[in-house]
């Protein structure tokens, strides 16, 4: 079945050590996505990818960067984790046409920091 | 900027019966989508619904139905037939295009639903 897989489930960091979370989706859409969602709160995106091109919310820390080397992979780094950055991470895709196009989510990857 | 309100942070639900979870927006925009998904608790989102601004017809998918009063602004999902495996946290969303392109989406707070034998 044609999906999004997040690696690993979870993940444990000790602060300030880099991180890396990792994304791929086997649905070749085109808009890959990255939310932080935290205790009993909503997702909140953090950036996008349409194709090639990053495009990062106004509110997201610098801590915080992606990279995407191909249409199935995506990745989530965070070069200098607090303890206010652990949280599930979302990877989401989409295709870019169609209003009605839903995201599609992965497992995500619960992150904890020591 | 748009804003998603569900009002109701858990909901009990007795098992077979039906359920509706609450969902009201803001937006200037005149054309918008609207998405439910469903979280468990081992944390995957998963689409339910969907329903556009210009569709005249509520939208269903199996089990689940959304109620869409555009003059109310709200969009509230009901669940038919509740099963113990509905139990999740239910979240409902707003598209709006996103700078470069796609589509962003504003969530709400979320419902965690509880269905009961």
């Amino acid at each position: 079945d044609a999906m999004v897989i997040q690696n690993p489930r979870y993940q444990v960091t000790q602060f300030g050590k880099p991180v890396t979370l990792s994304c791929s989706q086997t649905l070749n859409h085109n808009v890959m996505y990255w939310y932080q969602q935290k205790s009993s709160q909503a997702p909140k995106l953090l950036f996008h990818y349409y194709d090639k091109d990053f495009n990062n919310e106004a509110d997201t820390p610098d801590n915080f960067q992606s990279r995407r080397p191909n249409t199935s992979f995506c990745f989530l780094d965070i070069r200098s984790p607090g303890l206010g950055d652990a949280a599930m991470y979302l990877c989401a895709t989409s295709r870019d046409q169609g209003r009605s196009q839903p995201q599609h989510f992965g497992d995500g990857t619960r992150l904890s920091i020591l | 900027a748009q804003k998603i309100t569900q009002t109701q942070p858990g909901m009990f639900v007795q098992e077979k019966e039906a359920v509706t979870l609450d969902c009201t927006y803001d937006t200037s925009d005149q054309s918008y989508g609207l998405f439910w998904y469903k979280q468990p608790s081992s944390g995957e989102m998963i689409f339910l619904i969907y329903q556009g601004s210009y569709d005249e017809q509520n939208a269903t998918e199996g089990r689940y139905s959304l109620n869409f009063q555009k003059a109310r602004k709200s969009a509230n999902l009901v669940i038919s037939a509740s099963q113990l495996g509905d139990s999740a946290m239910y979240f409902c969303a707003m598209r709006e295009a996103a700078t470069g392109g796609g589509n962003k989406l504003t969530f709400g707070t979320g419902t965690q639903l509880k269905v009961e034998l």
